[in-house]
């Protein structure tokens, strides 16, 4: 079968960093995408990782290790508002998207 | 503005009765998805559409019906069949190619009684 996990929910304080683990077991890889989605929101795009390495985007860094089937993000200088789910989600072989079940960000002033 | 539109953003229904979901977009994609959301799992596949007049199930297809009539509607009913329609319905579109991003409408929240 195929499963993408991550941990349910993580808490950390504003201006810190965290780090958000994805760990995948899929049919084939075609890539991995990271979302945000605040609470009864749409789910909006943050990182796209095909290839080994880190992906840097302003406070947002995407890291991906193929032979590992492990993706992490990482958040820096946290602010309130980033408080939400983190979705990782990858291609399969067949191009389908596989979803995890998303990680909760709780972050305390 | 380009995006994906959804209404409602609530919706409320009696047992036994069909429902839809409206998804309009001003993209210009090809793709379209319709995803379901539950507490504590991840985002599950209903239908999805890669050309007009042509649509796929997904993980979940059961109970529910699609139509792809124009590029930019894809309306999702909800049936009767059905066994546990209660959720936060999503559409999303894309480019189709396999690296692009999906883009979501704010979704509606269905709830059966």
């Amino acid at each position: 079968g195929q499963n993408i996990d991550q941990p349910t929910e993580m808490t950390a304080t504003e201006g810190a960093i965290v780090q958000i683990n994805c760990t995948y077991q899929t049919s084939g890889f075609n890539g991995l995408f990271w979302y945000q989605q605040h609470a009864g929101e749409a789910p909006t795009f943050l990182s796209y990782n095909v290839l080994d390495g880190l992906e840097e985007k302003g406070r947002f860094s995407s890291f991906l290790s193929r032979s590992k089937g492990y993706s992490y993000l990482l958040l820096k200088e946290l602010q309130m508002k980033d408080s939400a789910s983190y979705l990782c989600a990858v291609i399969d072989s067949n191009y389908q998207l596989i979803w995890g079940a998303g990680t909760k960000l709780i972050i305390k002033p | 503005d380009g995006g994906i539109t959804q209404s409602p953003k609530y919706l409320f229904r009696k047992e036994g009765q069909n429902v839809t979901l409206s998804c309009e977009q001003n993209l210009n994609h090809d793709a379209m998805y319709w995803y379901r959301q539950d507490p504590g799992q991840g985002l599950r596949l209903i239908y999805y559409s890669q050309i007009v007049n042509d649509f796929q199930k997904g993980d979940i297809a059961e109970g529910y019906s699609v139509s792809r009539e124009k590029k930019e509607s894809f309306p999702l009913t909800v049936t009767s069949a059905q066994k546990n329609p209660t959720a936060f319905y999503l559409c999303a579109a894309s480019t189709g190619t396999e690296s692009s991003e999906q883009y979501f409408g704010p979704g509606t929240r269905l709830t059966v009684t």
